[in-house]
C-alpha cells in the first residue's frame, strides 16, 4: 500500500540551529512528494514539492531532495527561525483508484529565540 | 489566503445530531477533498470528488457522507455524531484531480465539537 512516515514531534531547536525532519514512503507507481506546513490556526499550505527522482524541491530556505533508491525524502533547514515554529507534514499523491494525496502524521517544530 | 472557504469555523453540537460543513473551493478548482484531522489519529483523507463525481474514497465512516454541486462547492454531513467525531475537518481544492503532482489548497477548517 501507500504510506508515508515521518519522525515523531516535538522537535524543539534553538534559532539559526539546523533542521532536519525525516520521511520516508513506501508507493506502488511513482508518487510525487510533498512537504506541508500548518502554522497555528491555520490551514495547511505548500512548502515544497519533487515530482520524480532526484528532484530537489526548496522553498523559504527550506529543501528536500526525492531519494528513491532510499525512498525518503528527508526536510532540511540551515538556519531555522522562531517563525518556522509549526506542523510539517510529508505526503506523496498517487494516482491508484483515483487520485489520493497521503499524509504522514505530522512533526511539531518549535524554535526557541 | 489560499482561496477556499469553509464554514462554519466553529460548530459545536450534541451526540447523535448531524451536521453540515460547507466548502468553496478555489475558483478554478475542479476537485474538492475533505480530510479530517485529530490529535490521535493524525490528518486522514475521507473522500475526493472531481467535477461533481466521486473520484477517491479514504477512510469516511458510512455515517459521513459528501457530495460536489455543480457550481462545484462541495459539502461534507455528518450525522450520529460520536464524541469521536471531535475533529478539525479540512477542506482543500486543487485544479485537477488526475495529476500526481498537483497542489493542492487547504482551507483554514472547520472545528467540530461533539458533546
Amino acid at each position: 500500500g501507500n504510506s508515508v512516515t515521518q519522525m515523531e514531534g516535538p522537535v524543539t531547536l534553538s534559532e539559526e540551529a539546523f533542521l532536519t525532519i525525516n520521511c520516508t514512503y513506501t508507493a506502488t507507481g511513482y508518487p510525487s512528494l510533498f512537504w506541508y506546513v500548518q502554522y497555528p490556526g491555520e490551514g495547511l499550505q505548500l512548502l515544497l514539492k519533487a515530482t520524480k527522482a532526484d528532484d530537489k524541491g526548496s522553498n523559504k530556505g527550506f529543501e528536500a531532495t526525492y531519494r528513491k533508491e532510499t525512498t525518503s525524502f528527508h526536510l532540511e533547514k540551515g538556519s531555522v527561525q522562531v517563525s518556522d515554529s509549526a506542523v510539517y507534514f510529508c505526503a506523496l499523491s498517487v494516482q491508484t483508484g483515483g487520485f489520493k494525496t497521503i499524509f504522514g502524521a505530522g512533526t511539531r517544530l518549535f524554535v526557541k529565540a | 489566503d489560499s482561496g477556499v472557504t469553509q464554514t462554519p469555523k466553529h460548530l459545536i453540537t450534541a451526540t447523535g445530531q448531524r451536521v453540515t460543513l460547507r466548502c468553496s473551493p478555489r475558483s478554478g478548482d475542479l476537485s474538492v477533498y475533505w480530510y479530517q484531522q485529530s490529535l490521535d489519529q493524525g490528518l486522514q483523507f475521507l473522500i475526493q470528488y472531481y467535477n461533481g463525481e466521486e473520484r477517491a474514497k479514504g477512510n469516511i465512516l458510512e455515517r459521513f457522507s459528501a457530495q460536489q454541486f455543480p457550481d462545484l462547492h462541495s459539502e461534507l454531513n455528518l450525522s450520529s455524531l460520536e464524541l469521536g467525531d471531535s475533529a478539525l475537518y479540512f477542506c482543500a481544492s486543487s485544479v485537477v484531480g488526475d495529476l500526481s503532482g498537483n497542489t493542492i489548497y487547504f482551507g483554514e477548517g472547520s472545528w467540530l465539537t461533539v458533546v
